[in-house]
């Protein structure tokens, strides 16, 4: 089955500076990544995804990358505000199996 | 409109009780999902109904753990004979059919002490 790999596990920016959080995944076949974003107590929020026939997306501040090849993906967020702290999940999955893999989990910090 | 719904939103047990949670998908969200998420863990998926097939069931970690959706709406994960690592927060999400996006609800803390 599908195993997603994500780090770091913890993430202290400044606000203002930029955040990277990266994610591999194991099985050719995923072809759509979202990124949910989970505050303290609450349901994951979707905040982007892509699917595997593009490279990259971007929205306002917030952009995925994703490389086939490799099987990596990425998160950016640019400006970062205090808002943005959260917890960050990556995920996977393939048409054949909807149900999604999730990373671990990125505990991001925006010091203000 | 109204997103994912689940109940009770807190249980406390005692180990070796039965449990149910329930979960409210969209309206006209035919694909509900129910995953798991640990203390400081990412989410484990469980289970997925997709309209009248049969559920994709590789998820649950025991025969403790059963889910049935009724009507094509509604769904109530059960958990027989709980033990304290069935600690966790449960969560359930809906989709469209064929479609990629998932919606979570808030999920229910179960605690068995």
């Amino acid at each position: 089955g599908e195993n997603v790999e994500q780090h770091p596990s913890t993430l202290s920016v400044q606000e203002g500076d930029s955040a990277v959080i990266k994610c591999t995944y194991s099985d050719s076949a995923s072809n759509y990544f979202p990124w949910y974003k989970q505050e303290l107590g609450k349901r994951p929020q979707l905040i982007i995804d892509i699917r595997s026939n593009v490279g990259e997306k971007k929205d306002q501040r917030i952009a995925v990358t994703l490389n086939k090849t490799a099987k990596h993906f990425s998160l950016h967020i640019t400006e970062t505000q205090p808002e943005d702290s959260a917890v960050y999940f990556c995920a996977a999955s393939s048409g054949s199996a909807r149900q999604l893999t999730f990373g671990s989990g990125t505990q991001l910090t925006v010091l203000p | 409109g109204a997103g994912v719904s689940q109940s009770p939103s807190n249980k406390v047990t005692e180990k070796g009780k039965d449990v149910e949670l329930r979960c409210d998908p969209i309206s006209g969200h035919t694909a509900l999902y129910w995953y798991r998420q640990s203390l400081g863990q990412g989410l484990e998926f469980l289970i997925y109904f997709q309209g009248n097939s049969a559920p994709d069931k590789s998820g649950l970690p025991s025969d403790r753990f059963s889910a049935e959706r009724t009507g094509g709406s509604v769904s109530t994960l059960t958990i027989q004979r709980t033990q304290q690592e069935d600690s966790a927060v449960y969560l359930c999400a809906s989709s469209l059919v064929n479609a990629d996006t998932q919606y979570f609800g808030p999920g229910t803390r179960l605690t068995v002490l």
